[in-house]
C-alpha cells in the first residue's frame, strides 16, 4: 500500500524559479525521505527528516515536516534544468525498516 | 566503486516463461528489496530481506520468487504466473543499524513480456 501522496502529480517552471512538493502521509512515522529519479533509471537519495525535526536543509533543497498535520514540503531553490526528475517521498514508521514511496511528482525545468 | 547493479538493462521475454532478473551489491548493506515501478505510477515493494537464507513477502509478492543465499546477491524471479508482467525493475539495499534505513538503488531493469 501507499502512504506517501505527492502534490502535484506534475509542475513545469522555468529555469532559476523555485519549485515546491508536497506530500502527505497516513500513519506516525520515524522519518520521511525525498527521492530523485531521472527518466528510466534508478532512485538516488536526497535528504531524510526525522520526526522530531521541522526544518532541513542540504544545498538548494529545504524539506519541512509537520507531524500534526501528516505533511512534508520540498523545496529546490533557484532550479536547473537539470533539476527535470520525478520526486518521491517515502516514510519509515514504526519498528519497520521498510520504505513506504508515494507515487511522486513529476517537474520538468524549462531553460 | 561501491554501489548495486542490476542486469540486464533491458529484457524480453515472451509470455509463459520465467525470467531471473540479477541484482548485485557490494555495500555490505544487510537489507535488500525488490521494487515494482509502472508507467506514472510509485514503488511497489514485491519482496525484500534482511538477513541471508531469508526473505519476506511485500505487498505484491504473487507471481514472484526471490532468494538469498549470499548478503550481496538478491535474484528475482518473474514466473509465468504473474499477470502482468511487463514493467520497470528496481532492486535496492540499505542497511539496517541506524534509524535511518536509507535506500540505495540499482539502475532498474526494464522487462517486456509479449
Amino acid at each position: 500500500s501507499q502512504q506517501g501522496e505527492e502534490d502535484p502529480q506534475a509542475l513545469s517552471i522555468q529555469e532559476g524559479e523555485n519549485a515546491t512538493m508536497n506530500c502527505s502521509y497516513k500513519t506516525s512515522i520515524n522519518n520521511l525521505q525525498w527521492y530523485r529519479q531521472n527518466s528510466g533509471r534508478g532512485l538516488v537519495h536526497l535528504i531524510l527528516i526525522r520526526s522530531n525535526e521541522r526544518e532541513k536543509h542540504s544545498g538548494r533543497l529545504r524539506v519541512t515536516l509537520d507531524t500534526s498535520k501528516k505533511s512534508s514540503s520540498l523545496l529546490i531553490t533557484a532550479s536547473r534544468a537539470a533539476d527535470t526528475a520525478s520526486y518521491f517521498c517515502a516514510t519509515v514508521g514504526g519498528s519497520n525498516y521498510k520504505l513506504t514511496f508515494g507515487k511522486g511528482t513529476l517537474l520538468t525545468v524549462n531553460p | 566503486d561501491g554501489g548495486i547493479t542490476q542486469s540486464p538493462k533491458y529484457l524480453f521475454r515472451k509470455e509463459g516463461q520465467n525470467v531471473t532478473l540479477s541484482c548485485e551489491q557490494n555495500l555490505n548493506h544487510d537489507a535488500m528489496y525488490w521494487y515494482r515501478q509502472d508507467p506514472g505510477q510509485g514503488l511497489r515493494l514485491i519482496y525484500y530481506s534482511q538477513i541471508v537464507n531469508d526473505f519476506q513477502k511485500g505487498d505484491i509478492a504473487e507471481g514472484y520468487s526471490v532468494s538469498r543465499e549470499k548478503k550481496e546477491s538478491f535474484p528475482l524471479t518473474v514466473t509465468s504466473a504473474q499477470k502482468n508482467p511487463t514493467a520497470f525493475y528496481l532492486c535496492a539495499s540499505s542497511r539496517l543499524a541506524g534509524e535511518s534505513y536509507e535506500q540505495y538503488f540499482g539502475p532498474g531493469t526494464r522487462l517486456t513480456v509479449t
